[in-house]
């Protein structure tokens, strides 16, 4: 079992709804949670960041993290085309094992 | 303006000749990491560094090295190129005990 699992997608919605992008993770230590946004021949940019359990909204942008069920997700609201790219979830340990895992990245359209 | 720097943005070049991949960053980070992406695949480390004359192998197995002689520049080296190294190669600091990671734009590498 991989360790950090994300449906890679593609996800195609209409522009102005709600997306909802998720992963799973098997790491109980993991403690620190990202979301990254990528675009076509670029590197990724990072998005959102989150320590432990809870939700953090920028924007349009919400993150939540269930350390329970061992999930993530990031929410998209009043999705726009320019939203369209590759997002990937990342998390890491505590310091001492603080390499940072990716999950695969879901490729998102939004549709105009 | 702090930013994080990889020439080149792109790379094509023969089997058996030795490349070096370059990376800057300005943004006084101390630890600095290479990570490889297949398109439709997650990021693998390859190579990481904590610091000046630090550097680690990451979890894929890599025959290219890597050297910190500098804290600000952390250059990737392929002795012989050969077809399977055809990947993108994305450069990416942090502060250390701070697992948000920026990246560059990436090298893209073909060999022919």
């Amino acid at each position: 079992q991989k360790e950090v699992e994300q449906d890679p997608g593609p996800l195609s919605v209409p522009e102005g709804a709600i997306v909802s992008l998720n992963c799973t993770y098997s790491n109980s230590a993991f403690q620190y949670f990202m979301w990254y946004r990528q675009y076509s021949r670029k590197g990724p940019e990072l998005l959102m960041y989150t320590y432990s359990s809870g939700n953090k909204e920028d924007g349009r942008f919400t993150a939540q993290v269930d350390k329970s069920s061992k999930y993530i997700s990031l929410f998209i609201r009043d999705s726009q085309p320019s939203d369209s790219a590759t997002y990937l979830c990342a998390m890491s340990a505590p310091v001492g094992d603080d390499k940072i895992i990716f999950g695969k990245g879901t490729r998102l359209h939004i549709l105009p | 303006e702090a930013d994080i720097y990889q020439t080149p943005r792109y790379l094509v070049i023969g089997t058996g000749k030795k490349i070096t991949l370059e990376c800057s960053q300005t943004m006084g980070h101390d630890k600095m990491y290479w990570y490889q992406q297949d398109p439709g695949m997650e990021l693998h480390l390859i190579h990481y560094s904590y610091g000046v004359n630090s550097t680690e192998k990451g979890d894929l197995s890599s025959e290219s090295t890597v050297s910190r002689i500098r804290t600000e520049h952390f250059p990737l080296t392929l002795e012989s190129a050969r077809p399977s190294h055809t990947s993108q190669y994305l450069c990416a600091s942090s502060e250390v005990g701070d697992t948000e990671a920026f990246f560059g734009q990436g090298t893209r590498l073909t060999v022919v």
